[in-house]
């Protein structure tokens, strides 16, 4: 069973726009997710990440929020850039132990 | 700091070969974790290791070993290779210990062909 997905499997938006990447959980015990980045023919690049005592976490243009009553969390990137294009992955887990991925989401950045 | 290493990063094998990955973690990392990628499935957790123990394990079959040795790399065993066991097999590394370091730091992954 897929505890965390990711329903949009790509994303297209406009250099200097916003991008909005959604990520929905099952598990009510998660408490830390993060975010990765992922290029082709390299493994995953850590983003960012944010606890459940938090409802937001920013880092330069990238910001996670978290609804925890909605198991809902969101990357958004502003603005957007054309070496943000890649495949974006969720992950959660209980206090760091076993993580769980979305199936990820591809983001192009058009020039 | 180096990065985790992951050898070898291509590796062709036919059905019913078995084959060790291995995986070299950040220094100071004490946790491994191995994860299957596979296209539309995302990562699929395999297992972790923490101080040469298996802590936690996916669900996958009896086939998928590993172990930690007491430097902290680990290896990743795939018995009898199926079809199916074609993917990218990544590892990643973490310090743990900290709320703020469960961060997984990962490889680029050994891209496994079975035929």
């Amino acid at each position: 069973d897929q505890q965390v997905k990711q329903n949009s499997p790509s994303l297209s938006v406009q250099e200097g726009r916003i991008s909005i990447l959604n990520c929905d959980y099952t598990n009510s015990m998660f408490d830390y997710f993060l975010w990765y980045k992922k290029y082709p023919a390299e493994g995953p690049t850590f983003l960012i990440s944010i606890s459940s005592i938090k409802d937001k976490n920013e880092d330069g243009r990238f910001t996670v929020f978290l609804n925890k009553s909605a198991k809902h969390l969101s990357l958004h990137i502003v603005p957007s850039q054309p070496g943000d294009s890649a495949v974006y992955f969720c992950a959660a887990s209980i206090t760091g132990n076993q993580f769980y991925f979305g199936t990820g989401t591809s983001l192009t950045v058009i020039p | 700091k180096a990065g985790v290493t992951q050898t070898p990063r291509y590796l062709i094998k036919t059905r019913g070969q078995q084959v060790t990955l291995s995986c070299s973690p950040i220094s100071g990392h004490r946790s491994v974790s191995w994860y299957q990628q596979t296209p539309g499935q995302g990562l699929q957790f395999l297992f972790e290791y923490f101080s040469e123990t298996q802590r936690n394990k996916g669900n996958f079959p009896g086939r998928f070993s590993g172990r930690q040795f007491s430097n902290s790399r680990s290896e990743m065993n795939v018995s009898t290779l199926e079809l199916g066991d074609s993917a990218l097999y990544l590892c990643a590394s973490s310090q743990l210990g900290q709320v703020s370091s469960y961060e997984q730091y990962f490889g680029p992954g050994t891209r496994l062909t079975v035929t």
